[in-house]
């Protein structure tokens, strides 16, 4: 079946713009996760839904990241007035039940975002 | 602070030898432990997990290995493959509160050479 698809695969954006990246999820995945990946590094935690609630998001570098989900599917993060140190691989995630620690979390291609 | 450590970033490995891959953590609270792998311009790919009840688990070639006591896992790959050239990520969770958040090293480029 159909995995998790993320859209743009790239964007470039200048520095103050703000940016739109979406995520459709595994259908009837119930948990969706947001991931930051910078250059060299491994994903590191954004946010966390389950279906339209967002019930962690302590890893949002800055108020400027905001992440929404309300119908409980699709997914969209939106960075405003983007900064050079935002470029980064941005990666979705969903698992099927409400999370559980052993719950695979099935990532997308992700979208590279390069602030210039 | 790095709570998981990958301490080389790459490792070459002739086809059909074995690939090891080892990995390091700080937080004795992780209890569950995956490996992903990645290959360019994909998402990471879940790949074998263990839990801290156990020391060892095994799937086909892919081998993983904890040792609580040192903190320290491992991958082993038997034998290796040209199609295993990719990055792996190795990553922990913890059981309680905040259960489903994954901390990622940051990773080792394997190249499995023909």
């Amino acid at each position: 079946g159909a995995g998790v698809s993320q859209s743009p695969r790239y964007k470039v954006a200048k520095r103050g713009q703000d940016v739109a990246l979406r995520c459709d999820p595994i259908s009837g995945h119930v948990s969706l996760f947001w991931y930051q990946q910078a250059l060299g590094q491994g994903p590191e935690f954004l946010t966390y839904f389950q279906n339209e609630a967002q019930l962690d998001k302590s890893g949002l570098p800055s108020d400027r990241f905001f992440a929404e989900r309300p119908e409980g599917s699709v997914s969209t993060l939106k960075i405003q007035r983007t900064q050079k140190e935002d470029s980064a691989v941005y990666l979705c995630a969903s698992s099927l039940r409400l999370a559980e620690y052993t719950d695979t979390q099935y990532f997308g291609p992700g979208t590279r975002l390069t602030v210039l | 602070d790095q709570q998981v450590k990958q301490n080389s970033p790459s490792l070459s490995v002739q086809e059909g030898r074995i690939s090891i891959l080892n990995c390091d953590y700080t937080n004795s609270m992780f209890d569950y432990f995956l490996w992903y792998k990645k290959y360019p311009a994909e998402g990471p790919t879940f790949l074998i997990s263990i839990s801290s009840i156990k020391d060892k688990n095994e799937d086909g070639r892919f081998t993983v290995f904890l040792n609580k006591s040192a903190k320290h896992l491992s991958l082993h790959i038997v034998p290796s493959q040209p199609g295993d050239s990719a990055v792996y990520f190795c990553a922990a969770s913890r059981s309680g509160g905040s259960n489903y958040k994954l901390t990622f090293g940051k990773g080792t480029l394997l190249t499995v050479n023909p």
